[in-house]
């Protein structure tokens, strides 16, 4: 079975401009979860689609956005660039059916900001 | 006060030790508790749910504390390969709140 993946696997951009991300989940998971590590910290939660909603959202401006299409693939749109926007951005799914809801996750995009 | 919290480490353990970590959670109304396994510059991994009777998964087994508040991982027979970062995971059912919160990791590091 396949797992969770996201492509770019890198991404450099300037200040300023904007990125999109994308991660497709694991075949019948319709959860999506966004994540963003910077170098040395620990996960932070960024967004959470499910169904095609948006059900819940991290402590990050709104620049940071996103959207679920109906095949459960999601996108990360970063507006405005910044250099602290620079880290991992990892996407994971689950199937929230279930009653533990484990999280399974992509191999991460890495943007880097200049 | 941090919503998850656990001992940054290093954890450096000689090949064969048993090693433990403690993983403290803030919220009572938490829920579901997840130990997962980040390599150097890779993707977190499921290592283990834990329940509330503890579990075991061969070498490794999760305990979890209600009362106290937090949970834990031994690990028995450390192997090379054991070396990574763990992450504390907690699921707080409120849907006003963020899907899962994270601890910061303990990095093990496990020498021959």
């Amino acid at each position: 079975e396949a797992g969770v993946t996201q492509s770019p696997t890198h991404l450099i951009k300037t200040r300023g401009q904007q990125a999109t991300l994308r991660c497709s989940p694991i075949s019948g998971h319709t959860s999506v979860y966004w994540y963003q590590q910077a170098l040395g910290l620990g996960l932070q939660f960024l967004l959470w689609y499910d169904e095609g909603e948006e059900r819940n959202r991290g402590n990050f401006p709104p620049r940071f956005s996103g959207r679920q299409f109906p095949n459960y693939s999601s996108e990360l749109n970063v507006n405005a660039l910044e250099l602290e926007d620079s880290a991992l951005y990892l996407c994971a799914s689950s199937f929230r059916k279930s009653s533990y809801n484990e999280q399974f996750f992509g191999p991460g995009t890495r943007l880097t900001v200049l | 006060r941090k919503e998850v919290e656990q001992d940054p480490g290093p954890f450096n353990v000689p090949e064969g030790a048993t090693v433990a970590f403690n993983c403290t959670y803030s919220n009572s109304a938490s829920q579901s508790f997840f130990w997962y396994r980040q390599d150097c510059r890779k993707e977190p991994k499921l290592l283990m749910s834990v329940y509330s009777s503890g579990n075991e998964d061969g070498r490794f087994t999760a305990q979890l504390n209600r009362a106290s508040q937090y949970i834990s991982l031994l690990i028995r027979d450390s192997k090379l390969s054991d070396s990574a970062t763990y992450l504390c995971v907690v699921r707080t059912m409120d849907t006003g709140r963020r899907a899962l919160t994270f601890g910061s990791g303990t990095r093990l590091q496990v020498q021959p």
